[in-house]
């Protein structure tokens, strides 16, 4: 089946440095990405929209300046979180969706752990 | 806007019993995906089941079934014969427009 590879599964940064996580589709090309962000014992909220060739759309309160997306090719999204604080600390995931149409199939990756000492 | 409410923030269910798990959503779509997903501990999202909003019939995913109510904005999971490794947190989701979204999860615990 369809997989997402996102990397890495975990990372440890200090505050104030930039931390960027990668998100493939392997098997297929992806249109649009989706970046989720998920507290312990939380749902995930979606933070932004990724389409491929432009612009992502960020959803309310969700600081664009801070968490830059880029989606420059069919099969990778990456997410970076710039000047990173202890508060970013959180558990970040992907999707990818398998083809063009609203109704495709979406695959998640396995998330990364970020903690922001 | 799209909502999804989920009132059960844990439940348990003896192994080889049955549970179900409740779902309510609110949007003002005719054509929608709703999607329940597992999440065990390693965190990795897994699709359980799916249902097309225009289709009336309930969605099978052998033990797993679904109970959709168009009308009442419905959509609850069946377990059947629950087994240790369905204890995880499951999500149900509303998928409109090209957005999906998350009801806040419920924690289930199969105990043996």
């Amino acid at each position: 089946g369809a997989v997402v590879s996102q990397h890495p599964s975990r990372v440890i940064c200090k505050s104030g440095t930039s931390v960027k996580i990668e998100c493939r589709s392997l098997d297929f090309q992806a249109t649009t990405m989706f970046w989720y962000r998920q507290f312990p014992k939380q749902s995930l909220m979606l933070m932004a929209t990724s389409n491929e060739g432009s612009k992502a759309t960020y959803e309310q309160g969700v600081e664009k300046d801070k968490f830059l997306i880029n989606h420059a090719s069919l099969t990778l999204s990456t997410l970076t979180v710039t000047s990173a604080h202890p508060e970013d600390s959180s558990f970040y995931i992907c999707s990818a969706r398998e083809g063009s149409s609203y109704n495709s199939p979406l695959h998640f990756g396995n998330g990364t752990r970020l903690t922001v000492t | 806007a799209q909502t999804v409410t989920q009132s059960q923030p844990e439940m348990s269910v003896q192994e080889a019993e049955t549970v179900t798990l409740s779902c309510t959503y609110d949007t003002s779509e005719n054509n929608y995906y709703l999607f329940w997903y597992k999440q065990p501990p390693s965190r990795q999202m897994i699709l359980v089941i799916r249902q097309e909003a225009y289709k009336q019939q309930n969605a099978t995913e052998n033990r797993f079934s679904v109970n959709f109510q168009k009308a009442a904005k419905s959509f609850s999971l069946k377990i059947s014969d629950s087994q240790l490794g369905d204890t995880a947190m499951y999500f149900c989701a509303l998928d409109v427009g090209n957005m999906l979204t998350f009801g806040g999860g419920t924690r289930l615990m199969v105990k043996p």
